[in-house]
């Protein structure tokens, strides 16, 4: 039972340009979500959060959007660069209960 | 200066054997957990301890024990490790539990590849 989905397991774009990366979640009673990065051999570091709260945060290059009556939130890097190459986790959690649910994560690949 | 460590990086043993991990955080944060990613990539939470007391147990085979000696470390012991225990394990740590009034971010360690054969 995925709670939390990244139905795109890859997404490749060229420098400089947008990247979107889409989650969707199922379970209503999420109310804080985020967004890890994780590069080959290395633990997931904290990227960007958005509470439901709010339907937008913005970070530098980095920009969570949450539409919570779709469940649905995504992540905007503008511009992408190389090093942006890495896995993106969607991650979701709720008051209720103490643990992060994470997503499958989408491999996002940006050509020089 | 690390802020979470896990040691060791890289684990392969026999079937049956018993063996542990071990995770130390310098943060200062009160809760830390174990995670499991599998080989289909997703990535579960096992434990979490607060004040080195367990608050998670999502269903662990109660083959893999935590044990939290102080706040700024969480082992995992795994006995009669299966084939199925192949995973890498990662541990984390934040300043407040997730999903309390203030969602704080969780630092993860940079995981251990565990094969079991």
């Amino acid at each position: 039972d995925q709670q939390v989905k990244q139905n795109s397991p890859s997404l490749s774009v060229q420098e400089g340009r947008i990247s979107i990366l889409n989650c969707d979640y199922t379970n209503s009673m999420f109310d804080y979500f985020l967004w890890y990065k994780k590069y080959p051999a290395e633990g997931p570091t904290f990227l960007i959060s958005i509470s439901s709260i709010k339907d937008k945060n913005e970070d530098g290059r980095f920009t969570v959007f949450l539409n919570k009556s779709a469940k649905h939130l995504s992540l905007h890097i503008v511009p992408s660069q190389p090093g942006d190459s890495a896995v993106y986790f969607c991650a979701a959690s709720a008051s209720s209960n103490y643990k992060l649910t994470f997503g499958k994560g989408t491999l996002l690949t940006v050509n020089p | 200066d690390t802020a979470v460590s896990q040691t060791p990086k890289y684990l392969v043993t026999q079937m049956g054997n018993d063996k542990s991990i071990k995770c130390e955080q310098n943060l200062g944060h009160d809760t830390m957990y174990w995670y499991k990613q599998d080989s289909k990539k997703f990535l579960k939470i096992m434990f979490s301890y607060n004040n080195k007391e367990l608050i998670i147990n999502e269903t662990v085979p109660n083959r893999f024990s935590p044990k939290s000696p102080d706040k700024a470390h969480l082992n995992l012991h795994i006995n009669s490790l299966e084939l199925g225990d192949s995973a890498v394990y990662f541990c984390a740590s934040s300043q407040v539990l997730a999903g309390s009034l203030s969602t704080d971010t969780q630092y993860f360690g940079p995981g251990t590849r565990l094969t079991v054969l």
